[in-house]
């Protein structure tokens, strides 16, 4: 069975440090992995999502992730950290069938102050 | 493009009672999902419809269902309201169909937050 594991519920980073959220896999096939970002009172939107075109994947907002086949590991991270990038930050796969499900993590709430 | 709409935004009802949440997904997607959030489960799957039919179900009781129209808008039903229904219920669509695959990706709407008093 498919599962994503974030490590860590809350992250706390001062503003322009280092963001680094993490997030490991299982999968007995490929996986296609997203990190999707929540807002308070929002829905979730894309940050980026490992496709196998490449394994350095950037995505909006400055966020980039690494996909680590030998380390099942799809981490997220962004160089300086901004105020705005306080939200709750989910990593997902999706699911082994040619559906919409998508298996997601715990979540991780960053924290960024100033 | 107007993105996933949810209506209403907010919803307060009573225990026993049933709700009824809609979803209007991108115009052209034809695969919509629905999702429950709570703090304690996290995101869960409810189901998936594509094409009015229904493609994929989570582990919920049968007191949650759905479907989906000829014009891709999706509903969602819970009858008999419990407490533990509380939760956000996000809604995601995506063009679906074998052209998509497993690396397209679903747009979420803004969710309709549900609390059972």
């Amino acid at each position: 069975a498919q599962s994503v594991t974030q490590l860590g519920s809350h992250v706390s980073v001062s503003e322009g440090a280092l963001v680094l959220l993490r997030c490991n896999y299982s999968s007995s096939v490929p996986p296609y992995l997203f990190w999707y970002v929540q807002y308070p009172n929002q829905g979730l939107q894309l940050l980026l999502k490992y496709t196998s075109a490449a394994t350095l994947v950037k995505g909006i907002n400055g966020f980039e992730a690494e996909f680590k086949k030998s380390e099942t590991s799809f981490h997220l991270t962004k160089p300086s950290a901004h105020m705005s990038d306080a939200a709750e930050y989910f990593c997902a796969v999706r699911h082994s069938s040619n559906t919409g499900k998508l298996i997601f993590g715990q979540g991780t709430t960053l924290q960024v102050k100033p | 493009k107007a993105g996933v709409t949810q209506t209403p935004r907010y919803l307060i009802k009573t225990r026993g009672q049933q709700v009824t949440l809609s979803c209007s997904p991108i115009s052209g997607h034809r695969s919509v999902s629905w999702y429950q959030q709570t703090p304690g489960q996290g995101l869960q799957f409810l189901f998936e419809y594509f094409s009015e039919t229904q493609r994929n179900k989570g582990n919920f009781p049968g007191r949650f269902s759905g479907r989906q129209f000829s014009n891709s808008r999706s509903e969602m039903n819970v009858s008999t309201l419990e407490l533990g229904d509380s939760a956000l219920y996000l809604c995601a669509s995506s063009l679906g169909g074998l052209a998509g695959g497993l690396q397209e990706t679903q747009y979420f709407g803004p969710g309709t937050r549900l609390l059972v008093l």
